[in-house]
């Protein structure tokens, strides 16, 4: 189907472990971005993607590595997960900037 | 201080009442204007967008952006359970890909 997709979409890990949050979009858009909504504090961007090989930080990248061979998937990756990292994970992807992002339906992750 | 500022809510509203979100900011290089509705357990979908200041209509809703007052306002006219949801401004300005969300206002309209 074409879109946005991210698995999994809910997930369970250890303090500890690494974990990959996948992100995968049909519509070729040179953007995509991550970002993780907590209450209180909206959306926050993570890491974000103008193009395939090209990466750059937002607002809270620490702990958290992405990369972007192809230019449809962006995956997440946390290093070694923390409970401060227990959190949803949204995808986003956009043709242009950061105006008119489409996003995905969300990972729910729960790091114990 | 946050860059942009949004009432959490939840706000309660019957059904058929116009309704109104606002968001405050603070960055005066703002010059694009969104707002998502977000419903439980989905992603933040666009709603409407604007470019600097003026008025946007799209059926039920109209969004408004005062640059002097670093205001920006979402109307919902003839409200419906339907838009129960969560409301996000964003915004950005040129030159940037970094867009700022506010925290959302929850919605709700009871029949």
């Amino acid at each position: 189907d074409a879109g946005i997709t991210q698995s999994p979409r809910y997930k369970i890990t250890e303090t500890g472990r690494q974990v990959t949050l996948m992100c995968h979009q049909t519509w070729s858009h040179s953007y995509m971005f991550w970002y993780r909504q907590d209450l209180g504090h909206g959306l926050r961007l993570i890491y974000y993607s103008a193009a395939a090989d090209i990466t750059d930080k937002g607002e809270v990248p620490d702990g958290y590595v992405v990369s972007r061979s192809k230019t449809e998937n962006f995956p997440l990756t946390l290093e070694s997960a923390t409970r401060s990292q227990t959190s949803v994970y949204f995808c986003a992807s956009s043709p242009q900037g950061s105006t008119e992002a489409f996003f995905g339906q969300g990972t729910r992750l729960t790091v114990v | 201080q946050k860059e942009v500022e949004q009432d959490p809510g939840p706000l309660s509203v019957p059904e058929g009442a116009i309704v109104s979100l606002n968001c405050t900011y603070s960055n005066s290089a703002f010059q694009y204007f969104m707002w998502y509705r977000q419903y439980s357990r989905k992603g933040p979908e666009l709603l409407m967008y604007t470019y600097s200041s003026g008025n946007k209509e799209d059926g039920r809703f109209t969004a408004q952006v005062d640059k002097s007052s670093k205001y920006i306002s979402l109307f919902i006219r003839d409200s419906q359970p339907s838009d129960s949801a969560t409301y996000l401004c964003a915004m950005t300005s040129r030159g940037t890909d970094k867009l700022i969300f506010g925290t959302g206002t929850r919605l709700q309209v009871f029949p």
